[in-house]
């Protein structure tokens, strides 16, 4: 069984640039999370889809994030525009039913607005 | 959301057990503890979860005592490869809102040969 997938793997922008990450959930899984690490900081939570509604977005740091899951597949979260202090890994992860046992967690998109 | 301290690092041997503790002190009634390791350049993975007393499983134990103020992660006979960090989670997970778990700052557990 295919895990989660996340595109790309590595960006390097500019400053001011868009850009759009990419997560592929496990088959199957409803809850979708977004989480990201800046520089030496905690994972702190973005936001939390329940198929393709935003269940919690409490963690969006402002409005140049956005997150979209049409049609409860895929998402992708854009930055636009981009900022120096974007830059870290954003991780994506999927669970079947909530987090209920565990959720499974992509490798992670490493972002650098340079 | 329950808030977690652990130690910001631990030190070990190969073939030595590990016991990682982590503090939840407002932990609530329908929280769960789970525990997840992540290796550089990598995302977390689930390791354990519990809700009390002791889970073990075929890579873990995690140890609750009765009050769930507490709890701990044992690696039995750790390796090189366990050379990683590890998050204690704390949160309703299995309940109605299933929210989302908050990642602390973790304790980075480093293996010597």
């Amino acid at each position: 069984e295919a895990g989660v997938t996340q595109f790309p793997s590595h960006s390097v922008i500019e400053k001011g640039q868009t850009v759009t990450l990419r997560c592929d959930p496990i088959s199957g899984h409803d809850n979708l999370y977004w989480y990201r690490r800046v520089m030496g900081k905690e994972i702190k939570f973005l936001l939390h889809f329940v198929k393709e509604s935003k269940q919690d977005e409490s963690g969006m740091p402002n409005n140049r994030f956005l997150a979209e899951r049409t049609g409860g597949t895929y998402s992708t979260l854009k930055v636009q525009p981009a900022e120096l202090e974007d830059s870290g890994v954003y991780f994506c992860a999927s669970s079947q039913e909530g987090w209920g046992t565990e959720a499974f967690f992509g490798q992670g998109t490493r972002l650098t607005v340079v | 959301l329950a808030k977690t301290t652990q130690p910001i690092s631990m030190d070990s041997y190969e073939g030595q057990e590990v016991n990682i503790t982590c503090s939840h002190n407002n932990i609530a009634t329908n929280d769960y503890i789970t525990w997840y390791q992540q290796f550089p350049s990598q995302g977390p993975r689930f390791i354990i979860q519990g809700y009390k007393t002791k889970v073990t499983n075929e890579v873990a134990s995690l140890f609750i005592p009765a009050d769930r103020k507490s709890s701990t992660l044992s690696l039995p006979r750790v390796s090189l490869s366990d050379t990683a960090v590890y998050y204690c989670l704390v949160g309703d997970t299995r309940g109605t809102g299933r929210r989302a778990l908050t990642f602390g700052s973790g304790t980075r557990l480093q293996v010597q040969p």
